[in-house]
């Protein structure tokens, strides 16, 4: 079975850093792209980030492009998301999900399937 | 930027009934890159359908997609009690690379 399981959410103060980590487990982990989709309390979906197989090709939205960084580690089968500068705004739960494109390459995935239970970062003073 | 637009916002029927929920995109969507999602309350997104009208693995057939260029709908046939939830779509576009989603449609018991 497919398992993603993030951590590393919390309360932190505008301006300050937080660095997200999601586990995988149950698939080849370096076999395909991964993506990071936050959702803010009670709104809608938004996709944040994703990076393929190797690393070697990265995207991010522009409202954190600048100010995020993605990142994996296919020997820990794990993957992250360095989130500087915060902003209330990026107050939101943030799921790590799959790509179904087994080239690994994240801008072929045309959905994601599974998605993580999600980790909330709240951005306050 | 491609903008989808989900309606009714909210959509009050019984358990039994038949849900057509509707996704509109401000211009032609491939179909192949047409997905929807069921949310639960404090449950991540589950994928229902992609390209538009292929169910996902382990999603009953009481779940339908359909639709192409703009105007695509996913239909529950009969609302079972664990199908109220919230139902978002989300389409891919290419280049560049950006996942856009709808503001969702709430299904919940009349």
């Amino acid at each position: 079975e497919v398992q993603l399981v993030e951590s590393g959410g919390g309360l932190v103060q505008p301006g300050r850093s937080l660095r997200l980590s999601c586990a995988a487990s149950g698939f080849t982990f370096d076999d395909y792209a991964m993506h990071w989709v936050r959702q803010a309390p009670g709104k809608g979906l938004e996709w944040v980030s994703g990076i393929s197989w190797n690393s070697g090709r990265i995207g991010y939205a522009d409202s954190v492009k600048g100010r995020f960084t993605i990142s994996r580690d296919n020997a820990k089968k794990s993957l992250y998301l360095q989130m500087n500068s915060l902003r209330v705004e990026d107050t939101a739960f943030y799921y790590c999900a799959k790509g179904p494109d087994s080239t690994g390459h994240y801008e072929r995935d045309n959905w994601f399937d599974p998605w993580g239970q999600g980790t909330l970062v709240t951005v306050s003073a | 930027e491609i903008v989808l637009t989900q309606s009714p916002g909210t959509l009050s029927l019984s358990p039994g009934e038949r849900a057509t929920l509707s996704c509109r995109a401000s211009q032609s969507v491939n179909s192949n890159y047409l997905a929807w999602y069921q949310q639960k309350p404090g449950q991540a997104p589950r994928l229902l359908i992609y390209g538009a009208s292929n169910r996902a693995t382990g999603i009953p057939d009481r779940f339908s997609g359909s639709g192409s260029g703009t105007d695509f709908t996913l239909t529950i046939s009969r609302l079972e009690p664990e199908d109220f939830a919230v139902y978002y779509c989300q389409q891919f576009g290419s280049s560049p690379p950006k996942w856009t989603f709808g503001q969702g449609t709430k299904v919940e018991t009349k």
